[in-house]
């Protein structure tokens, strides 16, 4: 069985960083693209970029290209999204989710979601 | 980036009832449009992929149909498990897009 278990919720303060983790369980993510979405309070699902662990290479969305930073450990079968420059608005529900073993383009997979908040 | 715009924001519906969703793309996508449903505090879950393909383990009420920049998720016997949110997602591009959802609720 495929899980994704992502690291607990966080607190960050307005301008540091914070850095997620999501560990899969039940497949190689070698074989696969992994995805980051995020969800603010109240709001819509938008999707923030992926990463394919075998080489590293990364797309993003527009509006997150300075915003988040995605990365892979293929030893421990982990992904990572790094944010940074924390913001108010930066407050969300993050997901990782990661798509049917044979077909890249639609999710089959999804972590539980980490809830970052920002605050001072 | 294509720009996928959900109608209504909110649908109020007796259980029984039949809906239908929908989805526009901002330019022609095929059936490259997928939908998920979203229940309070969970993560999403796929409903139908490519516009009208069903998922194994989703209820037969649930089908897509559309092709192009129009699409729509048809729930026959609207039942109460299905009060939740529902969003479209493209993947014809590299940089997928989610759309702004549509709320099921009990009317």
């Amino acid at each position: 069985e495929v899980q994704l278990q992502q690291s607990g919720a966080e607190l960050g303060k307005p301008g540091t960083s914070v850095k997620l983790s999501c560990k899969v369980s039940g497949y190689n993510i070698r074989n696969t693209y992994m995805h980051w979405v995020n969800q603010r309070p109240g709001k819509g699902l938008e999707w923030i970029g992926r990463i394919d662990p075998a080489n590293g290479n990364t797309i993003y969305a527009e509006k997150f290209k300075s915003k988040a930073t995605l990365t892979a450990d293929t030893s421990s079968n982990t992904a990572y999204m790094q944010l940074s420059q924390l913001k108010s608005d930066d407050t969300a529900i993050y997901f990782c989710a990661m798509p049917s073993n044979w077909d890249p383009n639609w999710f089959a997979y999804w972590g539980q979601g980490t809830l970052v908040t920002v605050s001072s | 980036n294509i720009v996928l715009t959900q109608s209504p924001a909110t649908l109020s519906v007796t259980p029984g009832e039949s809906v239908s969703l929908s989805c526009r793309a901002s330019q022609s996508i095929s059936t490259s449009i997928h939908w998920y449903q979203q229940k309070s505090n969970e993560s999403p879950r796929l409903l139908i992929k490519y516009a009208s393909q069903s998922i194994s383990g989703i209820p037969s009420r649930f089908s897509g149909s559309g092709s192009g920049t129009d699409f729509t998720l048809s729930i026959n016997r609207v039942e109460s498990e299905d009060f939740s949110i529902y969003y479209c997602q493209q993947s014809y591009s590299s940089l997928f897009t989610f759309g702004s959802g549509t709320k099921l609720e009990i009317k």
